[in-house]
């Protein structure tokens, strides 16, 4: 069965470093979606991608974020400057047609835990 | 009132147990209705969708949604110690149909 996939599953940052958290959606999908999971917490959205633009973002996700998707394949969550609290789970999904459309899946990933130290 | 709202359990239930599992929603608005299955240290993996009012069922599973009453169920027939996980109501608006919104999740022990 195809899958999303993150790199890495787990990265240790210092405070105020930059991380860029990696995806590879499925095929054949168009939608792209990055959600996180504070530990124990639920999850919460926070952007989604579609045609080379991001199409819908959570108050979360503010200027220390950005999301690209550099060639055909990767689609990346970059956060800059990084915080105590930015430490969570951050999973990255995947769609053929949005959301809102009846009987459509969404596929997350593993994950990628970040740890902020 | 927060957005959406499930009991945190743990909900502990032997082999064989009907399951009920369920989540409040304060927002008219929303209109779509998910369960999503999440194990520990796993993405979640999305178990039923609805869109309408009433019962929806899939195998052992079976999603019921009131929109008057801004309730949502899931019922888990013969339950397997393999749905042992923490099961996770996310709903969506018409508008706003990128954004899903989670429930904080219940989470249930199937006991052998």
């Amino acid at each position: 069965e195809p899958e999303v996939t993150q790199t890495p599953s787990h990265q240790v940052t210092q405070m105020g470093q930059e991380v860029i958290l990696r995806c590879v959606p499925i095929s054949n999908h168009l939608y792209f979606y990055w959600y996180r999971q504070i530990l124990g917490q639920k999850v919460e959205f926070l952007v989604s991608f579609y045609n080379n633009e991001i199409s819908e973002k959570s108050e979360i996700f503010d200027d220390q974020f950005s999301v690209e998707r550099p060639d055909g394949s990767n689609f990346t969550l970059k956060i800059r400057s990084t915080k105590l609290e930015d430490s969570a789970m951050y999973f990255c999904a995947s769609s053929e047609v949005g959301q809102g459309l009846s009987g459509n899946t969404i596929y997350f990933g593993e994950g990628s835990w970040l740890t902020v130290v | 009132q927060k957005e959406v709202e499930q009991d945190p359990g743990p909900l502990s239930v032997p082999e064989g147990a009907i399951v009920s599992l369920n989540c409040t929603y304060s927002n008219s608005a929303f209109q779509y209705f998910m369960w999503y299955r999440q194990y520990s240290r796993k993405g979640p993996e999305l178990l039923m969708y609805t869109y309408s009012s009433g019962n929806k069922e899939d195998g052992r599973f079976t999603a019921q949604v009131d929109k008057s009453s801004k309730y949502i169920s899931l019922f888990i027939r013969d339950s397997q110690p393999s749905d042992s996980a923490t099961y996770l109501c996310a709903l969506l608006t018409e508008t706003s149909y990128d954004k899903v919104i989670f429930g904080p999740g219940t989470s249930l022990s199937v006991i052998p």
